[in-house]
C-alpha cells in the first residue's frame, strides 16, 4: 500500500542548531506540502512543491527551507533552530483527485 | 487571497445530540471542499468530500455556494467523534493545494 511516512518522530534540538525532516511518500505524487501545527493556527503552510525542482513558499517559511530532487521526499530544513519553531510538522501529498494524504507528523521541540 | 473561517474553536455535546461544525470560506469559481478528522495525536485523515456526497460516519456537509458555507453535520453525536475537525477548500494553483481552517474541536460527553 502507498504510504507516507515521517522521520524523525520525536526530535529535542538546541536553538541555533541546524535540523532536517524527512518526509518520503510512496503514492507517486507531484504535490507535496509541509505544515506546522500550533494550538490556536490550526495547520499552516510552510513550503510545498508541485514537483521535481520546483518549491514555493508558503504562509509561514522564513526560516525554513525545503528541496526537491526527487518525486519520493521532500525534506524540510530549519536553518537555525528558534524556540519559536517548536511545533509538530505535517508533510502531505496530493494527487489528481485533489485531497491531501497526511504523515505521522513530527514533534520538534526547540530549547 | 482565498479564506476559510470555523467560528467554533471548541462545540460541546452530549452524547446522542445533534452536531453542526460550520465553515465558511472565499473562493471563486467552483470549488471542491473537504472536511478533515484528527483524533487525539494523530494524523489528519480525510473524512470527506463534497463532490462525493458520501456520509461518512454518519456525517454529511452540504456546499451552500449562495451562502459560501459547508458545515458538517451528524444526527447523533458519538464520544468516538471527538476529535479535532478542520475544513479545507482549496487555496488555488494546482490542484490538491488546499486551505485549512484552525479547526474546531468536538467533545463529545456521555
Amino acid at each position: 500500500d502507498a504510504e507516507i511516512t515521517q522521520s524523525p518522530r520525536h526530535k529535542i534540538t538546541e536553538t541555533g542548531r541546524q535540523v532536517t525532516l524527512a518526509c518520503h511518500q510512496t503514492w507517486n505524487h507531484n504535490n507535496m506540502f509541509w505544515y506546522r501545527q500550533d494550538l490556536g493556527h490550526g495547520l499552516r503552510l510552510i513550503h510545498y512543491s508541485y514537483g521535481v525542482q520546483d518549491t514555493n513558499k508558503g504562509e509561514v517559511s522564513d526560516g525554513y527551507s525545503v528541496s526537491r530532487s526527487n518525486t519520493e521526499d521532500l525534506p524540510l530544513t530549519l536553518e537555525s533552530a528558534a524556540s519559536s519553531q517548536t511545533s509538530v510538522y505535517f508533510c502531505a501529498t496530493a494527487g489528481t483527485s485533489g485531497e491531501q494524504y497526511f504523515g505521522p507528523g513530527t514533534r520538534l521541540t526547540v530549547t | 487571497a482565498q479564506r476559510v473561517t470555523q467560528p467554533e474553536k471548541l462545540l460541546s455535546v452530549f452524547k446522542g445530540a445533534p452536531v453542526e461544525l460550520k465553515c465558511n470560506y472565499s473562493y471563486s469559481g467552483s470549488p471542491e471542499l473537504f472536511w478533515y478528522v484528527q483524533y487525539s495525536r494523530q494524523r489528519l485523515q480525510l473524512l470527506l468530500r463534497h463532490i462525493s456526497r458520501e456520509s461518512i460516519k454518519g456525517f454529511t456537509a452540504d456546499l451552500n455556494k449562495g451562502e459560501t458555507s459547508f458545515h458538517l453535520k451528524k444526527p447523533f453525536a458519538q464520544e468516538e467523534d471527538s476529535a479535532m475537525y478542520y475544513c479545507a477548500p482549496p487555496r488555488g494553483g494546482s490542484q490538491g493545494n488546499l486551505i485549512f481552517g484552525k479547526g474546531t474541536k468536538l467533545s463529545v460527553k456521555p
